[in-house]
């Protein structure tokens, strides 16, 4: 099972600043990565998939990078709305496996 | 704008089998895409459990494979989940979810989700 690692934990930031969030595979998964963004008492959103390609809807200033085993999601310019945990999910191989989660805090 | 909507109880005793249904609307399940199930324990992470294509074919968590039973109802346009000899350790919040491939890839990523549904395992 491949095990992906987000950092860091948690992240504390201001509106107006760039938020970076790092997920890590175990091993290998190409380029298949997608990035999902989760507020209380909600479903997860998609925002990317296949590492850079944004969902449909989802603001520019979120954009990924990395391949391999290394994964980066940028937000620019955070909004209040963006405050939220953030998981990254492989989809190279089964099970298909989520990071534990960065929580985006003010 | 593709919705899903999960049903089923939420209370079930330990050893007994969690049975939970997913209605969608605005699109067809026989539109090619695969349909299945995430769940997230309380203040715990996502864990894929598994899904199914319109045809019936399914892929399973391996964790879960043994007491998972997905299948798909098009005259309904919906799906099932059950999940037999549950514990405490299957309390979670359960998501159904559209499975969405790349061009290239063997797995899925997940692109509609619904709002989810509590099962709570307890005598």
């Amino acid at each position: 099972e491949i095990v992906l690692t987000q950092s860091p934990g948690t992240l504390s930031l201001s509106p107006g600043e760039r938020a970076t969030l790092s997920c890590r595979a175990s091993q290998s998964v190409s380029s298949y990565l997608a990035w999902y963004q989760q507020k209380p008492g909600q479903a997860p959103r998609l925002l990317i998939y296949g590492t850079y390609s944004r969902a449909s809807g989802i603001p520019d200033r979120f954009s990924g990078s990395g391949s391999g085993t290394d994964f980066t999601l940028t937000i620019n310019r955070l909004e209040p709305e963006d405050f939220a945990v953030y998981y990254c999910q492989q989809y190279a191989d089964s099970p298909y496996t989520f990071g534990q989660g960065t929580k985006l805090e003010i | 704008q593709v919705q899903l909507q999960e049903s089923g109880p939420g209370l079930v005793k330990p050893s007994e089998t969690l049975s939970l249904t997913c209605a969608v609307s605005a699109s067809s399940i026989s539109s090619g895409y695969y349909w299945g199930w995430i769940r997230q324990p309380p203040g715990k992470g996502l864990q894929w459990i598994g899904n199914i294509d319109h045809s019936g074919f399914t892929y399973y968590s391996p964790s879960l494979k043994n007491r998972l039973t997905i299948s798909v109802d098009t005259s309904m346009n919906q799906f099932s989940l059950k999940l037999s000899s549950v514990t405490a350790a299957d309390t979670a919040v359960y998501y159904c979810a559209r499975h969405r491939r790349d061009n290239y890839s063997s797995g899925w990523y997940f692109d509609y989700w619904g709002q989810g549904t509590l099962v709570t395992v307890s005598s």
